[in-house]
């Protein structure tokens, strides 16, 4: 089974900073990459998503995220956090062609202060 | 707003009480998920319906009882729950042609369990 990992739990930033939040993937095979944020007291949402093509890819409110197949890696980056990004940030994988198996990573904690 | 609609928002149930959890979503997907999230962890699959029937329990038990009467709509029927069981309930959604279309997730259900 793969496994999905976010080695940081929590990161505190102050406005205005750059932001680059680290995943890891563990299946060698074909892979849909995503990333979700949850902010307080609301419903996951989806910031962007890679499946094929151009392995940089650009989400809503600013941020992006570079795919790299050698590493298994789908690092998020935003160049200048705001205040309003505090969230949970999750990446998720499900392997390319199945489409129901859809594996969480533990999630990062992003506190901006403002 | 999320396109996925959970009733009811909040829930308080004894050990003994018979409830269910409700889901709607209108965006034609034929796959729809239930997850588990408990607080500052990633949502955990906990079954999958594709076009209408069961395809995935991930080792739920039995006290929770899914229903998909119709491609819109996806219940959880609970009986005789623990406390441990106390968590945030998400239903979502998706396209089943292609795995690289992400879910979308509903605000849940936030369920305390007495």
């Amino acid at each position: 089974a793969q496994s999905v990992s976010q080695h940081n739990h929590h990161v505190i930033l102050s406005e205005a900073a750059s932001l680059e939040l680290g995943c890891n993937y563990s299946y060698g095979g074909t892979v849909n990459l995503f990333w979700y944020v949850q902010y307080p007291g609301q419903h996951l949402q989806l910031l962007l998503k890679y499946f094929s093509g151009d392995p940089l890819v650009k989400g809503i409110k600013g941020f992006e995220a570079e795919f790299i197949k050698s590493k298994f890696s789908f690092n998020l980056r935003k160049p200048s956090v705001q205040w309003s990004d505090t969230a949970e940030y999750f990446c998720a994988v499900n392997e390319g062609g199945s489409a129901r198996q859809l594996t969480f990573g533990s999630g990062t904690q992003l506190t901006v202060l403002p | 707003d999320t396109e996925v609609t959970q009733t009811p928002k909040h829930l308080v149930m004894g050990m003994t009480n018979k409830k269910s959890l409700k889901c709607e979503q209108h965006m034609g997907h034929r796959a729809m998920y239930w997850y588990k999230q408990k607080a500052k962890k990633p949502p955990e699959l906990m079954f999958v319906y594709s076009y209408e029937k069961l395809s995935i329990n991930e080792s739920v038990p039995s006290r929770f009882s899914p229903e998909c009467p119709n491609s819109s709509l996806l219940n959880l029927h609970l009986h005789a729950l623990q406390p441990e069981d106390s968590a945030l309930y998400l239903c979502a959604s998706s396209r089943i042609r292609d795995s690289n279309q992400p879910q979308h997730f509903g605000d849940g259900t936030r369920l305390s369990i007495l």
